[in-house]
């Protein structure tokens, strides 16, 4: 079992709609949360990251964590085209030690 | 003014070669990274080091050999490069303890090897 997964995708919304990204992580004691967005060809950047239980809100973007469930989502409200690219789930774990996800592609369609 | 920078951009070579790729950062961190990204997309970290020393090193064949002749400078040099080698690789920096929660990356080096 990798250490976090996400759904590949494409993950197609039309605009405006509300995208939900997920992710799942195994290392129990993970302790700091991360997402990022890589567009096609460009290096990744950190758009959100999450220590605690519940929601942070940040614009468009909310992360939510759930650590029992270990599970970290990412909503994008108001979907904009430009919000098109690859988003990637990060997890630290003990000590210097952290992984990524896959990676889930996501269209938004005008 | 770019922040983390890489060269090359592109790295085309052939089997048996041995190449390297240069990373430089400007923003004073003392830590930095080299990546692989696969073709899907799955970013690995290879390498961290934090002022020169070497911290992370992950399950990497040992043709991979990065150097770190001061804390703004972070070389990949490869040996006897593989097919499987064929990949982007990020180079990226964070101030200590930050990890990845201020981590900046580099453009990718993509390099093919046929």
């Amino acid at each position: 079992q990798k250490e976090v997964e996400q759904n590949s995708g494409p993950l197609s919304v039309p605009e405006g709609a509300i995208a939900s990204l997920n992710c799942t992580y195994s290392d129990r004691v993970s302790q700091s949360f991360f997402w990022y967005r890589q567009y096609s060809g460009k290096s990744p950047e950190l758009i959100m990251s999450i220590y605690s239980n519940g929601d942070k809100e940040d614009g468009r973007f909310t992360a939510q964590l759930n650590k029992a469930s270990q599970y970290v989502s990412l909503l994008i409200r108001d979907s904009q085209p430009s919000d098109s690219a690859t988003y990637l789930c990060a997890v630290k774990v003990a000590g210097n030690q952290f992984y990524f996800g896959t990676g889930t592609s996501l269209t938004v369609i005008p | 003014d770019t922040a983390v920078s890489q060269t090359p951009k592109y790295l085309v070579t052939q089997m048996g070669n041995d190449k390297s790729i240069k990373c430089e950062q400007n923003l004073g961190h003392d830590t930095m990274y080299w990546y692989k990204q696969d073709s899907k997309k799955f970013l690995k970290i290879m390498f961290s080091y934090n002022n020169k020393e070497l911290i992370i090193n992950e399950t990497v064949p040992n043709r991979f050999s990065p150097k770190s002749p001061d804390k703004a400078h972070l070389n990949l040099h490869i040996n006897s490069l593989e097919l499987g080698d064929s990949a982007v690789y990020f180079c990226a920096s964070s101030q200590r303890g930050q990890g990845l929660a201020g981590q900046y990356f580099g453009p990718g080096t993509r390099l093919t090897v046929t």
